[in-house]
């Protein structure tokens, strides 16, 4: 069964910081991977996602990603933060199979942006 | 364009009352879904939609129950309200064309509490 493990409930950074959110996954076939976001009281909006090619994917909002097959990670990335992406983040895998796209969420990750 | 839309934002049952809670989405979406989320455990799939009258169970689909008999709509059922179930829920949508790799659009969730 597929799973996604995002290791830290929180990460702090100061603004103009770089800033990384980590995710590994693990799948039995090829994983299609996630990055979403969560605002407070709002629904979840979708920030990027792998499917196949380049493992660098870039997504909204100037975050990117880098999938690692190696160490099965999918690490969210900004190479400056703002305060305005404090918020909640959540990885998610499908193995991609053909028809509905069943997608497993990690736990989610709080950002806190520092002014 | 009003993308997915959630009623009601909040409710509150006591122990043993049913209710729906209400989805739907102008997209013409093919893929429908619903999620609850939880504290520390992401979110979960209970049931799914790949079309007007084709439904199936998720993760968690147990206590709940769900039909489709337009695009538009995919009303989620709590037939026997539990504390249990108490969570916030989440519909999201997304199109069938391209396999399984693309991005889901989330309502705005409704907070439900059972006493």
């Amino acid at each position: 069964a597929q799973s996604v493990a995002q290791p830290e409930d929180q990460v702090n950074v100061a603004e103009g910081n770089p800033l990384t959110v980590k995710c590994t996954y693990s799948v039995s076939g090829n994983p299609y991977l996630f990055w979403y976001v969560q605002y407070p009281n709002r629904g979840l909006q979708f920030l990027l996602k792998y499917i196949t090619g380049d493992n660098l994917v870039k997504g909204s909002y100037g975050f990117e990603a880098e999938f690692n097959k190696s160490q099965t990670s999918f690490h969210l990335k900004k190479p400056s933060a703002l305060v305005s992406d404090s918020a909640l983040y959540f990885c998610a895998v499908s193995e991609g199979n053909t028809g509905f796209q069943k997608l497993v969420f990690g736990t989610g990750t709080r950002l806190l942006v520092s002014p | 364009n009003a993308g997915v839309t959630q009623t009601p934002k909040f409710q509150v049952l006591k122990t043993g009352q049913s209710m729906t809670l209400q989805c739907a989405q102008d997209m013409n979406h093919e893929y429908m879904s619903w999620y609850r989320q939880d504290p520390g455990m992401g979110l979960r799939l209970i049931h799914y939609s790949v079309g007007a009258g084709i439904t199936d169970q998720g993760e968690v689909p147990n206590g709940y129950n769900v039909s489709r008999s337009t695009t538009e709509d995919f009303p989620l059922r709590l037939l026997s309200a539990a504390p249990s179930q108490t969570s916030v829920y989440f519909c999201a949508s997304s199109q069938s064309s391209g396999g399984t790799y693309n991005e889901q659009f989330f309502g705005p969730g409704t907070r439900l509490t059972v006493l």
